[in-house]
């Protein structure tokens, strides 16, 4: 199946710095999604990107499809951004709408 | 908004018993999961469906059943709980378009006791 890796897997950031948070996939996919699962465990949509660059606030996405991979960029990082962020995907053959997730990256901002 | 609704936040239950977990969302969305999601494992995909009385298995649906009577609503059922399937569970739902967005449920933490 499609293999879906995100680095670094753990990052501790002072309160407003910048980041960036890497998904690399090892097959074509349809779907890409970003989440961000708080402390409370609840999994929140970030954004749904196969390609292309978006922007919500302070966060913005970029998947460029071609070469499999996708970066999330979190700017002025509040201590609300700590949690879990996921990559996800679906490939476009073989895989109907399955998500594969990556294991995550654990971000902790410190005031 | 998409409004994805899973019946309990906490549950606690005793080993054997069988279990009921709902998940009930508004969008007429044709696609819905379920997954757990373990430290150090990630989310797995448990079973999914794609209509009404349609379902397959993901990766990992040994001691798990599901039903979907409705569109909107799709029950995961742990026919005789154990200890390893104390886990947090969440369910999704997506239209039937490829690649479409999956929109998450506040998830479940279910203590088999």
């Amino acid at each position: 199946g499609i293999q879906v890796e995100q680095s670094p897997p753990d990052l501790i950031l002072q309160e407003g710095a910048n980041s960036t948070l890497r998904c690399n996939f090892s097959d074509s996919v349809n779907n890409l999604q970003w989440f961000h699962q708080n402390p409370w465990g609840q999994l929140i949509n970030l954004f749904y990107i196969p390609s292309g660059t978006k922007q919500n606030g302070r966060l913005s996405a970029t998947t460029v499809a071609t070469e499999r991979y996708s970066l999330l960029y979190i700017s002025s990082s509040q201590t609300t951004d700590s949690g879990v962020y996921f990559c996800a995907v679906t490939r476009i053959t073989g895989g109907g709408n399955k998500l594969t997730f990556g294991t995550g990256t654990q971000l902790k901002v410190e005031l | 908004d998409v409004k994805v609704t899973q019946s309990s936040r906490y549950l606690v239950k005793r080993t054997g018993e069988k279990v009921f977990l709902e998940c009930v969302q508004d969008m007429d969305h044709e696609n819905m999961f379920w997954y757990r999601q373990d430290p150090g494992l990630g989310l797995r995909l448990i079973y999914f469906s794609y209509d009404v009385k349609m379902k397959e298995k993901g990766d990992i649906p040994e001691g798990y059943s599901v039903s979907r009577e409705k569109k909107e609503r799709f029950s995961l059922i742990l026919e005789s709980a154990s200890t390893n399937q104390t886990s947090m569970y969440l369910c999704a739902s997506s239209s039937l378009s490829a690649g479409d967005a999956q929109h998450f449920g506040d998830g479940t933490r279910l203590s088999i006791l």
